[in-house]
């Protein structure tokens, strides 16, 4: 069973800073997901990935299959992106099956 | 662009009613899903289905539920004999020609148990 930490847990900033959210995993996955979920309670997907990097819009997702850990990154935060923003896994013997992070609760300030 | 719905939004049942919730995948997606996120917890699944059949479902996943798909669009979840502790929100999804492809999220059933 593929354990999902992600930290930190909330993360307070101020419009404009470059902010960083992790997550690390227990066994080997065919896909790390990077989610979006808005306080009316949606999930919007960002990235799927399975190696190396991806970037969209001020959006940065990388993955390290040997350290079993991905990061999202946001470039020059707006208050627009206060969210919660969840890590989840695929993989192994499931069909595709999602396995979820806690979420980070991100605010970002004017 | 083609999104996933679901119904109703908001549905309040008594305990031990049966209660139906609905969802619409994006058309030509192959896999379904379902999960649930009590409120202040992880998202968790449930279940996943493909070629019309349960390919895979959680211990949540026992004989109080079930999932049907039964006209080749809707896609729904019936709860039999529901439980206070069933309330939560309830999300659908669906992916494409690959079991690890993008899943693509409805907006959610939020469920309250009375």
């Amino acid at each position: 069973k593929n354990e999902v930490e992600q930290s930190p847990q909330n993360l307070t900033a101020q419009e404009g800073e470059f902010i960083t959210i992790n997550c690390s995993y227990s066994v080997g996955i065919s896909a790390l997901h990077w989610l979006q979920q808005h306080p009316g309670g949606g999930i919007v997907s960002l990235f799927m990935l399975s190696s190396g990097k991806k970037k969209h819009g001020r959006l940065i997702a990388t993955i390290n299959i040997q350290e079993k850990h991905s990061s999202l990154h946001i470039t020059a935060s707006h208050p627009r992106d206060s969210a919660v923003y969840i890590c989840a896994v695929s993989g192994g013997t499931s069909y595709g099956k999602l396995t979820f992070g806690q979420g980070t609760i991100l605010t970002v300030h004017p | 662009e083609p999104e996933v719905t679901q119904t109703p939004s908001h549905q309040v049942t008594q305990m031990g009613q049966e209660v139906i919730l609905r969802c619409v995948p994006i058309s030509n997606h192959l896999y379904f899903y379902w999960y649930r996120q009590i409120l202040g917890q992880k998202v968790e699944f449930l279940v996943s289905f493909y070629n019309n059949e349960i390919s895979e479902k959680s211990e949540i996943f026992d004989d109080q539920f079930s999932v049907e798909r039964p006209d080749g669009s809707n896609f729904t979840l019936k709860i039999r004999s529901t439980k206070l502790e069933d309330s939560a929100m309830y999300f659908c999804a669906s992916s494409g020609q690959g079991r690890y492809n993008e899943q693509f999220f409805g907006p959610g059933t939020r469920l309250t148990v009375l």
